[in-house]
């Protein structure tokens, strides 16, 4: 079974830094996954990590320790654009498909 | 990318009818799957849409229920079948393209209430 744990809700202000973190419990191990979700529109990907460390891409990061079983998604110069539900997925290792199981989503609000 | 389109985008249902949700990728895939989205809920594994054969249904999703069909590499159906308040939902198509084994898209969603 899959265990995936992100905090519900959190609250920054704009041009801060926020860190959404996610910790997983799985059987198997082969990917995880940040994906970001406007209200009333399907998720958009963000990243991907597969090994330890840290992985770039403009404003957002995200980082995976495999040993913790915990990955963080790294939000700088936050815009109130950046308004969202954040979602980590993990991919199974052990299952034929590659589908991914999600955690409950982190509503992030951005104020001025 | 892939690009993935749904129709339809949203749909009023009355109670017991069934309605079929459609999902084309505009490139071969390999894998295609279909989640369910609740108000206000995460996004849950409904089934894998196996080309030429019968889909493959997570625990609490049954056939008879969401009949999948994946005639090729391209396009699948999800019909919600009988349908009641309960399952009024976002039902969403997902596809994972060739040579971009990291990735998993999502169709934009239909969007659907049963009344």
């Amino acid at each position: 079974g899959q265990n995936i744990d992100q905090p519900t809700e959190m609250t920054a202000t704009e041009g801060a830094i926020v860190q959404i973190n996610c910790t997983y419990q799985t059987s198997g191990f082969n990917g995880l996954f940040w994906y970001q979700q406007h209200a009333g529109e399907a998720p958009t990907f963000l990243s991907y990590n597969v090994l330890d460390g840290l992985e770039e891409k403009g404003r957002f990061s995200s980082f995976l320790s495999r040993s913790k079983g915990y990955s963080y998604l790294l939000l700088k110069e936050l815009q109130m654009k950046d308004s969202a539900s954040y979602l980590c997925a993990v991919r199974d290792g052990d299952n034929a498909g590659n589908m991914l199981t999600f955690g409950g989503g982190t509503r992030l609000m951005v104020k001025p | 990318s892939a690009v993935i389109s749904q129709k339809p985008s949203r749909d009023i249902c009355q109670r017991g009818t069934s309605l079929t949700i459609q999902c084309q990728v505009d490139s071969q895939v390999t894998m295609m799957f279909w989640y369910r989205q609740q108000p206000g809920q995460s996004l849950t594994l409904i089934a894998t849409a196996n080309q030429g054969s019968e889909a493959t249904y997570e625990s609490g999703f049954v056939i008879d229920k969401f009949p999948i069909s994946r005639p090729n590499l391209t396009f699948s159906t999800l019909t919600v079948s009988n349908m009641s308040p309960e399952d009024s939902s976002i039902y969403l198509c997902s596809a994972q393209g060739i040579g971009s084994a990291n990735t998993i898209y999502f169709g934009e969603g239909s969007w659907l209430t049963v009344v």
